[in-house]
């Protein structure tokens, strides 16, 4: 257990439909990043946020949006969901904004639009 | 811009062989480097990381990994694979203040 926790772990959705996904960084940690894995396009940054605030912008959609709660869980909207957003969705935190450590993941979530 | 280059996509090898997985990177600034290892089903986790310092880094499970700023690689190595290294391996950059990665090497350990 990394201590990074993602649920739902598995989620099947229509296109068109909207879905939250949800992130708990490791105890401790006030950075949160979103990351996107699929088969075509690899691992690819999609957003960070530290202590509340956005701080970093990857390849995230206009259709995907994030926000980090007061209590440092973050969640990840994803809207008019296309058959190409299915993919493994992972959450990673940090201690400090800049991750000279590197991260920790969590186990990732894995959406499924039919 | 930065970019990390993982030269081969799968790598079999038999069991107790040596192993080495290439990475090269490129960038304008100084880095950070990073292997993860990505077992099924499972997120990342951090195998080892060059922050500075000797160039030969120890990470877990056996592995290490040299860092060559002439040839900008940073290739993971390990003696003598066991049957549970079968995972997906992935590079890393850290530049800036984002992370880079490479699109992966799966590397299967054959009994």
């Amino acid at each position: 257990d990394s201590g990074v926790t993602q649920t739902p772990k598995h989620l099947i959705t229509a296109t068109g439909q909207r879905v939250t996904l949800r992130c708990s960084p490791r105890s401790g940690d006030l950075s949160v990043y979103w990351y996107q894995q699929s088969l075509d396009q690899g691992l690819q940054f999609l957003i960070q946020y530290y202590n509340g605030e956005e701080r970093a912008k990857g390849n995230i959609l206009e259709r995907f949006s994030a926000q980090q709660f007061p209590d440092l869980h973050s969640e990840l909207n994803l809207s008019s969901l296309e058959l190409g957003d299915s993919a493994l969705y992972f959450c990673a935190s940090s201690t400090r904004p800049n991750p000279g450590n590197g991260y920790t993941f969590g186990s990732g979530t894995r959406l499924t639009v039919v | 811009a930065q970019s990390v280059t993982q030269l081969d996509s799968q790598v079999p090898v038999f069991e107790e062989a040596p192993v080495e997985l290439r990475c090269n990177y490129s960038s304008s600034v100084s880095v950070y480097l990073f292997w993860y290892v990505q077992y099924p089903n499972q997120g990342l986790q951090l195998l080892l990381k060059y922050l500075s310092g000797s160039t030969l880094v120890k990470g877990i499970n056996g592995f290490e990994a040299e860092f060559n700023k002439s040839q900008t690689s940073f290739h993971l190595r390990k003696p003598s694979v066991h049957i549970s290294d079968t995972a997906e391996y992935f590079c890393a950059v850290m530049a800036g203040n984002q992370f880079y990665f490479g699109t992966g090497t799966s590397l299967t350990v054959i009994p």
